[in-house]
């Protein structure tokens, strides 16, 4: 079956660094999201990786590996409005989004 | 953990059809559900909220006569895109909220649904 693995909790300090991590397997690999949503909001795109390797966006950064089946994403300067939850992403063979359950970051002054 | 299905996995129609998406929760039963539609690589757009046995609530600029919500269950949503045109081509995602999860802002998403306007 397919599956995505995420932490469900994460905790971290304001101006410190996390790393959520994202686990998958998939019929198939067409790309990796990550997405914000605060709560009660449409989640927000922040990064789509298809090709092994980092890619850096500001203060978030994205992380593939597809021989490993693992993707991070790593928030660094952390703010009070980066608690959210996280949410991780695959789209398969077919093109299909198989979703994470998301990771609850809460950040503590 | 909780899925939520929907079918159909992608449509091409021609333009000035209509057509109808399925969202259903598979092992619980969610009395909101939400339309999102998503251009590539871009942000879940919320289309609309709908609510069992209630009219759905649209967020602005997202006109209700051409995409019609029905929420005739707990566990199914129906998302009809009428007189489908071009510019309607998209990725459809619906997402569920389970009431009895613990976080009570918990949403499950679908896979989506490609639609393709000829």
């Amino acid at each position: 079956g397919q599956n995505i693995d995420q932490p469900t909790e994460m905790t971290a300090t304001e101006g410190a660094i996390v790393q959520i991590n994202c686990t998958y397997q998939t019929s198939g690999f067409n790309g990796l999201f990550w997405y914000q949503q605060h709560a009660g909001e449409a989640p927000t795109f922040l990064s789509y990786n298809v090709l092994d390797g980092l890619e850096e966006k500001g203060r978030f950064s994205s992380f593939l590996s597809r021989s490993k089946g693992y993707s991070y994403l790593l928030l660094k300067e952390l703010q009070m409005k980066d608690s959210a939850s996280y949410l991780c992403a695959v789209l398969d063979s077919n093109y299909q989004l198989i979703w994470g359950a998301g990771t609850k970051l809460i950040i503590k002054p | 953990g909780a899925v939520v299905s929907q079918h159909p996995s992608w449509v091409i129609c021609k333009s000035g059809t209509s057509v109808k998406i399925e969202c259903r929760s598979l092992d619980f039963q969610a009395t909101t559900m939400f339309w999102y539609r998503q251009f590539p690589k871009q942000s879940l757009m919320l289309m609309a909220t709908s609510n069992e046995g209630s009219k759905a609530t649209y967020e602005q600029g997202v006109e209700k006569d051409k995409f019609l919500i029905n929420h005739a269950s707990l566990t199914l949503s129906t998302l009809t895109v009428t007189s489908a045109h071009p510019e309607d081509s998209s990725f459809y995602i619906c997402s569920a909220r389970d009431p009895l999860a613990g976080e009570a802002d918990t949403q499950y998403f679908g896979p989506g649904t490609r639609l393709t306007v000829l």
